[in-house]
């Protein structure tokens, strides 16, 4: 299995300001996902971070508000980018198990309160 | 035609009792169930899954049960334990669909 890490686990931000959360893979993945958890509401996929290439959006989600990185095989970054209360929710990096490719392993989330 | 619907968001069951929480969907192409687990201040973890071939599946005290005609599929913890009570997401997904998630059951176990 997959042993994520997220930085910050929580954060209390301006409106206005940018954050960038990080995730970082005990292991080399070839799948990682952004993932978006409001209170009482389901997980909601942002986009798919691909190495090497640019992110790839789910409906809703942008590039400018949501710019991802990926530089190599086990880390990536989520910014959120000129936040707005709106925008506080947890946010979950996910990896696919290479060897059992339906498995997901969620880090342990980035709690983000917008002030 | 992407959509789970999972109920019910909330279920207090005594010690001792059986927790059901139940799924449904609507996309044939769909071929992998699992469930998820998440406890307060952690990320989702998987707990059990099944595929539309078997009609059920145990892992201790932790069971599936498939109903693809119904495209339903529920979780059963029997011998519900205080440590159990968490919040339970269904999924699904399947060819070229990504995972689609169920809006997630607060499971209290009273001791």
């Amino acid at each position: 299995s997959a042993v994520i890490s997220q930085k910050p686990s929580r954060d209390i931000c301006q409106r206005g300001t940018s954050l960038t959360i990080q995730c970082q893979v005990d292991s080399q993945v070839t799948m990682m996902f952004w993932y978006r958890q409001q209170p009482g509401q389901s997980l909601t996929l942002i986009a798919t971070a691909n190495q090497g290439s640019e992110a790839t959006y789910e409906s809703g989600f942008v590039i400018d508000k949501f710019p991802i990185s990926r530089p190599n095989l086990t880390f990536s970054t989520l910014t959120v980018s000129n936040m707005s209360p709106e925008d506080s929710s947890i946010y979950l990096c996910s990896v696919e198990d290479g060897l059992a490719t339906e498995t997901q392993y969620f880090g342990p989330g980035t709690r983000l309160l917008v002030l | 035609q992407q959509q789970v619907k999972q109920s019910p968001q909330s279920l207090i069951v005594q010690k001792g009792g059986i927790s059901i929480i139940n799924c449904a969907y609507e996309n044939t192409a769909f071929d992998y169930f699992p469930w998820y687990q998440q406890f307060p201040g952690k990320g989702p973890a998987l707990l059990i899954a099944i595929r539309p071939d078997v009609s059920e599946k145990k892992e201790g005290r932790f069971t599936i049960s498939f109903n693809k005609s119904a495209k339903q599929f529920s979780l059963h913890i029997m011998d519900s334990q205080p440590g159990d009570s968490a919040t339970y997401f269904c999924a699904a997904r399947g060819g070229s669909y990504i995972p689609t998630f169920g809006r997630g059951t607060s499971l209290i176990v009273h001791p």
